[in-house]
């Protein structure tokens, strides 16, 4: 199995700055990587799939790169209703597997 | 308007199953591969399998081969995952969630629209 390990394991910032999370596979997974905000109590949604590609109706501030094994989500400039847990998850081969969460917390 | 409506909230005992039904609105139903996630309790997420609501294969992961079976109803636009020999470590929500792609391509393995999520706890 494909095994993905995010950092930092959580973040706190302040409105207005740049936050960076990153992914690391254990194998190369080429550009096959998405990327989920969950808020408490909710199910994820979809920000980032193919390691760049913005899902409809995400802010343009939420931004994705990366390829082979390192990745990294970036928000260009933290709002508010960021805080949230992100995850990533390997779209290359089943079983599907997912980052362990970066929580963001806004200061 | 894509919606996934889950049936709500059970309590089951250890040895027990669990059947969660996940049932579809604002698309075509058998269009979109459908996968089931779940998350423990202040924990992450796992992928548990994924199945065709059109011609109904399915597959799952390694860890649930053998206690989990995932089917649909094309009638009712519904697909279920039920769970066997439920233990405490199967406590959890359970999410249906929608597949990126269209089922004409192989499935994006991404997912696009969740449902709500159903809580399974397993307590004696």
């Amino acid at each position: 199995d494909i095994q993905m390990t995010q950092s930092p394991s959580s973040v706190s910032a302040s409105v207005g700055e740049r936050v960076t999370i990153t992914c690391r596979a254990s194998q190369d997974i080429s550009s096959w990587l998405a990327w989920y905000q969950q808020n408490p109590g909710k199910a994820p949604q979809l920000l980032i799939f193919a390691a760049s590609s913005l899902q409809s109706g995400v802010p343009s501030r939420f931004s994705g790169s990366g390829s082979g094994t390192d990745f990294t989500l970036t928000i260009s400039s933290l709002q508010p209703e960021d805080s949230a847990t992100y995850y990533c998850q390997q779209t290359n081969s089943f079983p599907l597997t997912f980052g362990g969460g970066t929580k963001v917390e806004i200061k | 308007q894509v919606h996934l409506v889950q049936s709500g909230a059970e309590v089951k005992k250890p040895g027990a199953s669990v059947k969660i039904s996940c049932k579809s609105s604002g698309y075509s139903f058998t269009s979109y591969y459908m996968h089931w996630v779940r998350q423990a309790p202040g924990q992450g997420l796992e992928w548990m399998g994924i199945i065709n609501p059109s011609g109904g294969s399915k597959s799952y992961a390694r860890k649930f081969q053998g206690r989990v079976t995932m089917t649909r109803d094309t009638s009712t636009s519904t697909v279920y995952m039920e769970l066997s020999s439920l233990t405490s470590e199967d406590t959890a929500v359970y999410f249906c969630a929608r597949d990126g792609g269209n089922i004409e391509a192989r499935p994006r393995d991404y997912f696009d629209y969740w449902g709500q999520g159903t809580l399974v706890t397993v307590s004696s």
